[in-house]
């Protein structure tokens, strides 16, 4: 069953413009990461945010994580076309030893 | 340079035929898994292995066989007694098992499709 739900599906913006994608899970988890997959290609690690950090930076992504809220968002600042891809978020549950990933949210940036 | 090689990129296979799919790490990594992804949903885990000579059923293991004889060494065979093969199948690798904190590195997947 899948932990992670993300929101939007889909989100099209134009460049230059911040995207925002959410991502919710069921149970408590260690860590949450974030993934990106372009089309037709493996997936790439962005970054991971444990249990007990509220946000974290890297580059023009800010991840945050609700544990209360069973909640985290990806924010991808100044977006670029290079930008165009799926996100993941994949949780580490507290309960398993499996990676559950989400089903992804499909970026298009607009050149 | 280091990563996770799989072959082939791309696979056509007859009903009741067994296909192997390989996965290959130069990463010194202990822990491998394969992934399904079906278009519009996320990925599903099949089988993992944290050490070689040893691997445990994901969450669609049905269908599907692996071995672990060498460390860097990962083959997935999808069996005829998959029902629904036509997918998209990643191999990944870590590190460490999941739980310690162990990012994934990812092959660029194989499309299996089932004429």
């Amino acid at each position: 069953s899948q932990q992670g739900e993300e929101d939007p599906q889909a989100l099209s913006i134009q460049e230059g413009e911040n995207a925002t994608m959410n991502c919710s899970y069921k149970t408590s988890i260690n860590n949450l990461q974030w993934y990106r997959q372009n089309s037709g290609r493996g997936l790439v690690h962005l970054i991971l945010i444990r249990s007990n950090e509220r946000e974290k930076h890297s580059g023009r992504l800010r991840v945050t994580l609700d544990t209360s809220k069973k909640s985290s968002s990806l924010l991808i600042t100044a977006s670029r076309a290079a930008d165009t891809a799926s996100y993941f978020c994949a949780t580490d549950p507290v309960s398993t030893d499996k990676l559950i990933f989400g089903t992804g949210t499909r970026l298009q940036v607009f050149p | 340079d280091g990563g996770i090689t799989q072959s082939p990129k791309y696979l056509f296979r007859k009903e009741g035929q067994n296909v192997t799919l390989s996965c290959e790490q130069n990463l010194n990594h202990d822990a491998m898994y394969w992934y399904r992804q079906d278009p519009g949903q996320g990925l599903r885990l099949i089988y993992y292995s944290q050490i070689v000579n040893d691997f445990q059923k994901g969450d669609i293991a049905e269908g599907y066989s692996v071995s672990r004889e060498k460390k860097e060494s990962f083959p997935l065979t999808v069996t005829s007694a998959q029902k629904n093969p036509t997918a998209f199948y990643l191999c990944a690798s870590s590190i460490p098992a999941f739980r310690k904190d162990g990012e994934l590195f990812f092959g660029e997947g194989s499309r299996l499709t089932v004429l």
